[in-house]
């Protein structure tokens, strides 16, 4: 079965540097998406993206955020200044072309450990 | 935007015994609806999902219902397992149209004893 992979599956940086996570969604998929857990709290949507730009972003999603699909393959998050209270899980997600929904595959995840 | 409450946040049943998850969305644009179960430290899994066009969906012992009017929706899981015990996410999906991201609830930690 196809899934969405993600690497590292453990980060840990100092604050204020920059992190890059990286997914490779499923293949065939149009639709991609960041997530982010906090420890021990729901997931909350980051951004999408489709047809190489940004479809929509959440307030969490600032300037301090940025997503690339640098090749037909990979989907990444990048973090230019990291804050202590970017620690959390990031998942990535992809779907396909959804017409009355479709469901959306997650990532393992990127465990994001800011000191 | 769409917001969606989920109750009860923790929940602990009997092997054999059923649970209920509840989840209300307050965006009527809304029109998917998947359930997801999430192990410690792992990725959430799909379980069931409902589309809008429907008012209840089964799978084995996993059962969803959704009422449009009312604008919630339900997980039902019969005969409960160890196994079960996770924690449970509703999402609401919104169309393509308008962003179609999932909008998750808070999540019920369901523990199923032996």
């Amino acid at each position: 079965e196809p899934e969405v992979t993600q690497t590292p599956s453990h980060q840990v940086t100092q604050m204020g540097q920059e992190v890059i996570l990286r997914c490779v969604p499923i293949s065939n998929h149009l639709y991609f998406y960041w997530y982010r857990q906090i420890l021990g709290q729901k997931v909350e949507f980051l951004v999408s993206f489709y047809n190489n730009e940004i479809s929509e972003k959440s307030e969490i999603f600032d300037d301090q955020f940025s997503v690339e699909r640098p090749d037909g393959s990979n989907f990444t998050l990048k973090i230019r200044s990291t804050k202590l209270e970017d620690s959390a899980m990031y998942f990535c997600a992809s779907q396909t072309l959804p017409g009355r929904g479709a469901e959306a595959f997650f990532g393992q995840g990127t465990r994001l450990t800011v000191v | 935007g769409e917001n969606v409450e989920q109750h009860p946040s923790t929940l602990s049943v009997q092997e054999g015994d059923s649970a209920v998850i509840k989840c209300t969305y307050s965006d009527s644009a809304s029109n998917y609806f998947p359930w997801y179960k999430q192990e410690l430290g792992k990725r959430p899994q799909l379980i069931i999902d409902i589309r809008s066009n429907v008012g209840e969906k089964k799978d084995q012992r996993i059962a969803v219902t959704l009422n449009k009017t009312a604008k919630h929706f339900s997980l039902h899981i019969t005969e409960t397992q160890p196994e079960d015990s996770a924690v449970y996410f509703c999402a609401a999906n919104k169309p393509a149209n308008a962003g179609n991201m999932l909008t998750f609830g808070g999540g019920t930690r369901l523990m199923v004893k032996p």
